[in-house]
């Protein structure tokens, strides 16, 4: 099975539309993060946190939310999404060290019409 | 704002022949240096980093690279390409422990 994976995979959603997408680890790691990947722009970091009380912002963050419900879930909303959301989402894990090889689920591919 | 710059977006190398992709990172106190690579519908995997000592850095499947400060550089290479290294290839680099910046990518493919 695989360490970090993301629901749903595929998702295409309307403009104004509520879209949460849910990021699982079995890592046992404490730091998590959310990225969004667009052709020519690579990834860039949307919300990072390092433990269940502590979540940061990103480089990105205008537009999303996200929650931490346990140390193994992470997850990231769009409360309204708009058709420049449309993207590639990751979820990363790391363990305790900034350094820390970071490990990245398959991606989600989101539409917004 | 620190960034992260690939000059190549795309390159294509014979299946046998070397490998070498560009990565420069905006100057600051020296981050710490990341390559991954990004196969199709996959997520990203690590290759190799850098973070103090040897500035050649050896990494999983033949890669390395090589930081050079006075070039604020961190090019990856690899001396004999495979038809399964085609990917995307990404440099990232950690700016104040907590601050990921990645590269555009940089795309290879390789000819049999």
């Amino acid at each position: 099975d695989a360490d970090v994976t993301q629901t749903p995979r595929n998702r295409i959603t309307k403009t104004g539309k509520r879209i949460m997408l849910e990021c699982s680890q079995t890592k046992g790691h404490d730091r998590m993060y959310w990225y969004r990947q667009d052709p020519g722009l690579g990834l860039q970091l949307i919300y990072y946190s390092f433990d269940v009380k502590d979540i940061n912002k990103g480089e990105i963050s205008d537009g999303y939310s996200v929650s931490r419900q346990a140390q193994a879930k992470f997850s990231l909303s769009l409360e309204s999404a708009i058709p420049n959301q449309t993207a590639l989402y990751f979820c990363a894990t790391s363990s305790g060290g900034a350094t820390d090889t970071q490990y990245f689920g398959p991606g989600t591919r989101l539409t917004v019409l | 704002a620190q960034s992260v710059t690939q000059p190549d977006i795309h390159i294509t190398v014979s299946e046998g022949a070397s490998l070498e992709l560009r990565c420069n990172y905006s100057y600051g106190a020296t981050p710490y240096l990341f390559w991954y690579v990004q196969s199709p519908g996959q997520g990203l995997q690590l290759l190799l980093k850098y973070f103090s000592g040897d500035t050649l850095v050896q990494g999983i499947k033949g890669f390395e690279a090589e930081f050079k400060r006075s070039q604020s550089s961190f090019n990856l290479r690899k001396p004999s390409v495979h038809w399964s290294d085609a990917a995307e290839y990404f440099c990232a680099a950690l700016y104040n422990n907590n601050d990921m910046r990645f590269g555009a990518g940089t795309r290879l493919t390789v000819k049999p």
